[in-house]
């Protein structure tokens, strides 16, 4: 089956920094998305990004379908930016959207 | 508009008890899904509903878990008997059509479970 693998688990920056997050995945990708789940268990959809680069304000994503992954970049970080950043992707052969474990992301003021 | 509605927000219960929740999906969205989500992972789809046609419940544990979404539109998800390694959060999302079809996935809150 789909498997999604992202890097690093665990980050720590301080206020003001940039970071780069990654997203591998095995098939080949029909829905890859970007989500954001805050320190109160809310998840909120990022990006919808099969392939290309899209911004949203500080943050951008830029999916390689050909290589088979997304990066996740936050310039400028601020500690609202904390919490538990997914990717998830489904195939093509269904709409199982897979997750990976994610990356926690902590700014520190 | 409102979003995902999802009840009850917190639930303790002992084993072997039952509980239900509850899901108010997003106006006009035809794909409901339930998933879990054990502390530290990513969500894990439970099951996927098309209208009130389950279409996915290939990672429902069916002899405790059982879901049903009337009339297409808001949905329950029961566990009966509960267990201790059910404590998870429960996940309701839905989104527009088949995400396949580059439609976005909403999700709720979460009912937080935690079994004692």
């Amino acid at each position: 089956g789909i498997q999604v693998e992202q890097s690093p688990p665990d980050l720590i920056l301080q206020e003001g920094a940039n970071s780069t997050l990654r997203c591998n995945f095995s098939d080949s990708v029909n829905n890859l998305q970007w989500f954001h789940q805050n320190p109160w268990g809310q998840l909120i959809n990022l990006f919808y990004i099969p392939s290309g680069t899209k911004q949203n304000g500080r943050l951008s994503a830029t999916t390689v379908a050909t290589e088979r992954y997304s990066l996740l970049y936050i310039s400028s970080s601020q500690t609202t930016d904390s919490g538990v950043y997914f990717c998830a992707q489904d195939g093509n052969r269904d709409d199982k959207i897979i997750f990976g474990k994610g990356t926690r992301l902590h700014i520190l003021p | 508009e409102a979003g995902v509605v999802q009840s009850p927000r917190y639930k303790i219960i002992e084993k072997k008890q039952p509980v239900a929740f509850w899901c108010n999906p997003i106006s006009g969205h035809n794909t409901l899904y339930w998933y879990r989500q054990n502390l530290g992972q990513g969500p894990e789809l439970l099951i996927r509903y098309e209208n009130e046609e389950a279409v996915d419940d290939s990672q429902l544990p069916k002899d405790r878990f059982s879901a049903e979404r009337l009339k297409g539109v808001d949905s329950t998800l029961k566990i009966q008997p509960a267990e201790l390694g059910d404590s998870a959060v429960y996940l309701c999302a839905s989104s527009l059509d088949q995400t396949s079809s580059g439609n976005t996935i909403y999700f709720g809150e979460g009912s937080w479970l935690t079994v004692v």
